[in-house]
């Protein structure tokens, strides 16, 4: 069955560091994958999307890779600030399949 | 531009009760809309897509009875929880497709916190 890892464990890194999240997945072909943000109690925000042809895509101090052989996505933040503590969840796509399938997330806590 | 709004944002009930959820795309029109489910510390699961005018598609394991959706209109979408059970105690999202954006674009609304005694 279709599988999407996050690493379940909280990542602690000081302000002004890079962050750095993982997203693995077996059993599955995406055409796409994206990266959300979400706050405690609140719905996912849409960061970037990267296609299945594309190996990296960068927004501001993101940056999203996406490895399409060993089925991972890399996700940084460089100069990590404390508004940046939230969860991040990937999500992946299908062609002709609107429906996300998402990761269950990783929440990073940056300390400042 | 593209805000999708849900009402209410919390709500508690007694056992047995049915609690209707809104979902609204406020400043464009969906075609289709999604609604998942998040328990704690879970990912988000999807429960059914709903189309405009038409029969949603609901996940297998998700029992199209206890929760009816309703899309009728390009911009509203609603979600019943019939004889909710504290098992149904969740955190529902619902996310909407702009007509004529992109197939990848969605735009999720801020939740619904439903709790059930």
């Amino acid at each position: 069955s279709q599988k999407i890892e996050q690493n379940s464990e909280a990542l602690n890194i000081q302000e002004g560091k890079t962050a750095t999240l993982t997203c693995n997945y077996t059993n599955y072909s995406p055409a796409y994958l994206q990266w959300y943000r979400q706050d405690p109690g609140r719905g996912p925000v849409f960061l970037l999307l990267i296609r299945e042809n594309e190996k990296e895509k960068r927004k501001e101090r993101l940056k999203v890779t996406f490895d399409t052989t060993l089925k991972q996505s890399l996700f940084h933040i460089t100069a990590s600030q404390p508004a940046d503590s939230a969860t991040y969840l990937c999500a992946l796509g299908s062609t002709g399949r609107r429906a996300l399938t998402f990761g269950s997330g990783t929440r990073l806590q940056v300390q400042p | 531009g593209a805000v999708v709004s849900q009402h209410p944002s919390w709500v508690i009930c007694k056992s047995g009760t049915s609690v209707k959820i809104e979902c609204r795309s406020l400043d464009f029109q969906a075609t289709t809309m999604f609604w998942y489910r998040q328990f704690p510390k879970q990912s988000l699961m999807l429960m059914a897509t709903s189309n405009e005018g038409s029969k949603a598609t609901y996940e297998q394991g998700v029992e199209k009875d206890k929760f009816l959706i309703n899309h009728a209109s390009l911009t509203l979408s609603t979600l019943t929880v019939t004889s909710a059970h504290p098992e149904d105690s969740s955190f529902y999202i619902c996310s909407a497709t702009p007509a004529s954006g992109l197939d990848n674009e969605q735009f999720f609304g801020p939740g619904t916190r439903l709790t059930v005694l």
